[in-house]
C-alpha cells in the first residue's frame, strides 16, 4: 500500500468552472477525511466519511461542496461554480478506527487555483 | 473552537530543545500533533488520549493536562529534520468525534 493517494496534485480552473478531486485512502482504513487549507494556517476539516456513510459535514462548507465515498473506497469532493475564495490546498485523510486512538494519514493533497 | 499555538514561531540552533504548548477553552478530549515540512502533506507524531497520558519517541515527547485543558510537545537535542510547522488537532467533543480542529500551527525552524 502506498499510502494516500490524490488527484490531480495541482488544478488551475476559471472561476465559475465545477471541479473534482478524487482521493484513494488506506485500503485497510474505513474513515476517510476532507480538509481544506490555505497558506499559514491549519487543515480546515471540510467533511468526513465512515465507510460509506458521510457522518460530518462541517457548517462552514457552501451547498457548492459535495462529497461523495461509492462503496467506501476512493472517495470524490466536488466545487462547483468556483470561487477565487475556494483556492486552497484540499488535503484528504484516512484512518482506522481502532481503539488505540487513530492518527490520520494524508495524502499530498490538491493545490487548487482559481482565476 | 480552534485550540490555540504558542510560540507561532522558534528558531532554535541544532541540539537545542523547544516546547510547544496547545490550550483550549474547551475541554480537551484528545490532542493530535502532527510535523509538515514545507509543500509536504502532515506526519503524524502522536495522539495523547487520557489527561496525565505522556508519550515519546525518539526526541519527540507530549504531555496532556486535561485540567488545564493543555498539551505540550517537548523537541529536545533538535536535528535539522525536525524543522517543519507543527500542528495540534483536538475533536470537538468526546467519544464518536473523529474530525479534528487544528490550531495555526507553529513554525520550527532549526539551523546548523
Amino acid at each position: 500500500d502506498t499510502g494516500v493517494s490524490q488527484n490531480p496534485r495541482h488544478k488551475i480552473t476559471k472561476r465559475g468552472q465545477n471541479v473534482t478531486f478524487r482521493c484513494d485512502p488506506i485500503s485497510e482504513h474505513n474513515r476517510l477525511y476532507w480538509y481544506r487549507q490555505t497558506l499559514g494556517q491549519g487543515p480546515e476539516f471540510l467533511t468526513y466519511f465512515q465507510n460509506e456513510a458521510q457522518l460530518e459535514k462541517s457548517r462552514l462548507l457552501s451547498d457548492r461542496f459535495s462529497a461523495e465515498r461509492p462503496k467506501g473506497s476512493f472517495s470524490t469532493l466536488e466545487i462547483q461554480r468556483t470561487e477565487q475564495g475556494d483556492s486552497a490546498m484540499y488535503l484528504c485523510a484516512s484512518s482506522f478506527s481502532g481503539t488505540g486512538g487513530d492518527g490520520y494519514t494524508f495524502g499530498s493533497g490538491t493545490r487548487l487555483t482559481v482565476v | 473552537q480552534q485550540p490555540v499555538q504558542s510560540p507561532q514561531a522558534v528558531i532554535l540552533r541544532e541540539g537545542e530543545d523547544a516546547v510547544i504548548n496547545c490550550s483550549s477553552s474547551k475541554a480537551l478530549y484528545s490532542v493530535h500533533w502532527y510535523r509538515q515540512k514545507h509543500g509536504e502533506a502532515p506526519v503524524f507524531l502522536m495522539i495523547l488520549l487520557k489527561g496525565g497520558e505522556q508519550k515519546g519517541h525518539d526526541k519527540i515527547s507530549a504531555s496532556f493536562n486535561e485540567k488545564k485543558q493543555q498539551s505540550s510537545l517537548y523537541l529536545t537535542a533538535s536535528q535539522l529534520s525536525y524543522s517543519g510547522t507543527y500542528f495540534c488537532g483536538t475533536p470537538p467533543s468526546g467519544a464518536g468525534s473523529y474530525q479534528l480542529t487544528f490550531g495555526k500551527g507553529t513554525k520550527l525552524s532549526v539551523i546548523p
